[in-house]
């Protein structure tokens, strides 16, 4: 059964540093993976997609990579501003579990001003 | 991109009556949609999956007649939450998978529906 962990739970940083979360799943037999951002009391928005040939993608100040093999994946996020602050969770397709998303606990991330 | 709508954003209701929930493709056609529900500061948990013009698929666990799910269009899916107490207050959230191939596709989520039973 496919399990994916986020580390760490939480974090804290001051404005302008990088961050860098981190997702590692069990299983490497996946279709993709996907990085998706919370702010409270909202839906989920997709930041990225990672296809399991990829082995990172770029948007903007974002950039995840990917490493099958070692089931890992991580998020940059570069020059973090306070509007980044947010829970960011990492989703992994895995070709056993079909269409199914396997989703990991979450890093809920404050950047202070 | 696309879209996924979800209302309504938040609703209260009396313990023991039923509450509707709906989640639309605005510009694409959804034939598979996913439920999920999501307590406080935990991620989400798969209630079910939502097949057009078929029954669902629930995970285990959870009440397929308390939880009743219609996916009679290919953009419209509906979770009602029948004859709700309050340990089924929840956040709600529903999905549909997006992209142009059988294998490489993502998800799109809806802003999700806050259920308060009093």
């Amino acid at each position: 059964k496919q399990e994916v962990t986020q580390i760490p739970a939480a974090l804290s940083v001051p404005e302008g540093e990088n961050l860098v979360l981190n997702c590692s799943f069990t299983d490497s037999a996946i279709y993709n993976l996907q990085w998706f951002r919370q702010d409270p009391g909202k839906g989920l928005t997709s930041l990225l997609l990672i296809q399991s040939s990829q082995r990172e993608q770029t948007s903007g100040r974002l950039n995840a990579s990917l490493d099958k093999s070692s089931g890992r994946s991580t998020l940059y996020i570069a020059a973090s501003q306070p509007g980044d602050s947010a829970t960011y969770l990492c989703a992994v397709r895995g070709r056993a579990a079909g269409n199914k998303l396997t989703f990991g606990g979450g890093t809920r991330v404050l950047v202070k001003p | 991109g696309a879209v996924v709508s979800q209302h309504p954003s938040w609703v209260i209701c009396k313990s023991g009556t039923s509450v509707k929930i709906e989640c639309r493709s605005l510009d694409f056609q959804a034939t598979t949609m996913f439920w999920y529900r999501q307590f406080p500061k935990q991620s989400l948990m798969l209630m079910a999956t939502s097949n057009e013009g078929s029954k669902a698929t629930y995970e285990q666990g959870v009440e397929k007649d308390k939880f009743l799910i219609n996916h009679a269009s290919l953009t419209l899916s509906t979770l009602t939450v029948t004859s709700a107490h309050p340990e089924d207050s929840s956040f709600y959230i529903c999905s549909a998978r997006t992209g142009a191939t059988l294998t490489n596709y993502g998800y799109t989520f809806g802003s999700g529906t806050r259920l308060t039973v009093v």
